[in-house]
């Protein structure tokens, strides 16, 4: 079976900080994606990966990068929490194009 | 550039009752469809695809026929349960998104006994 797993279902950390959120798959995709879901907003791509070392920014990229060392695991990082953070977080990942993508849980980050 | 729209919630309906959720879309090409459901608390899961004009994708008694010539692939069952409240949503992965997937704002379905 199919999975995607994210270091933690619930996060919370204090204005300022690092805060670094993985994900891994165990597929061997190639592409792997990161989402903030807000009421409201629907999901909104942050940063995708195509390959190892590589990255491209989605449509809301500010306030956040992105790691990926190794082709299983892809990490989002937030230099410096902000209250306006405070979100769902959601890995994905996918194989080739025009294809479906699998999710991991999803991490609840609260920024206070 | 490619687009979803689909049908506005919440939406609360009786146990047994008939479900359409409305999905249209805009993409250049054929693009793949997809719907996916988040129950909550958790990531989005695929409940169900179709990949070409007049495919049918169905799961768990929920069905959507890609439909070239309206461009909609609206999710329908028959009979649903309490079970089935969620937030649904539809998306595409086409031509000009390639590996990416466009989603629709979402539908949350409330099912009461």
């Amino acid at each position: 079976d199919v999975k995607v797993t994210q270091s933690s279902r619930y996060l919370v950390k204090r204005t300022g900080e690092k805060v670094f959120l993985e994900c891994v798959q165990d597929m061997d995709h190639e592409n792997m994606f990161w989402y903030r879901q807000d009421p409201g907003l629907g999901l909104r791509l942050i940063y995708f990966s195509y390959d190892v070392k590589m990255k491209e920014k989605g449509d809301i990229p500010e306030g956040y990068s992105v790691s990926r060392e190794k082709k299983e695991r892809f990490s989002l990082i937030l230099e410096s929490a902000s209250t306006s953070q405070t979100s769902m977080y959601l890995c994905a990942s996918t194989e080739g194009n025009y294809n479906e993508q699998f999710f991991g849980p999803g991490t609840r980050l609260t920024v206070l | 550039g490619d687009s979803v729209t689909q049908m506005e919630g919440p939406v609360t309906l009786s146990e047994e009752a008939f479900l359409t959720i409305n999905c249209t879309y805009t993409a250049t090409g054929y693009p793949s469809l997809f719907w996916y459901v988040q129950y909550p608390g958790e990531g989005l899961q695929l409940l169900l695809k179709a990949t070409k004009a007049d495919d049918k994708g169905s799961n768990k008694g929920f069905e959507a026929t890609y439909r070239k010539e309206t461009t909609s692939f609206h999710l329908e069952k028959g009979s649903v349960q309490v079970s089935d409240s969620a937030v649904y949503f539809c998306a595409l992965s086409g031509w000009s998104s390639a590996s990416k997937i466009i989603f629709g704002s979402g539908t949350r379905l409330s099912i009461r006994p």
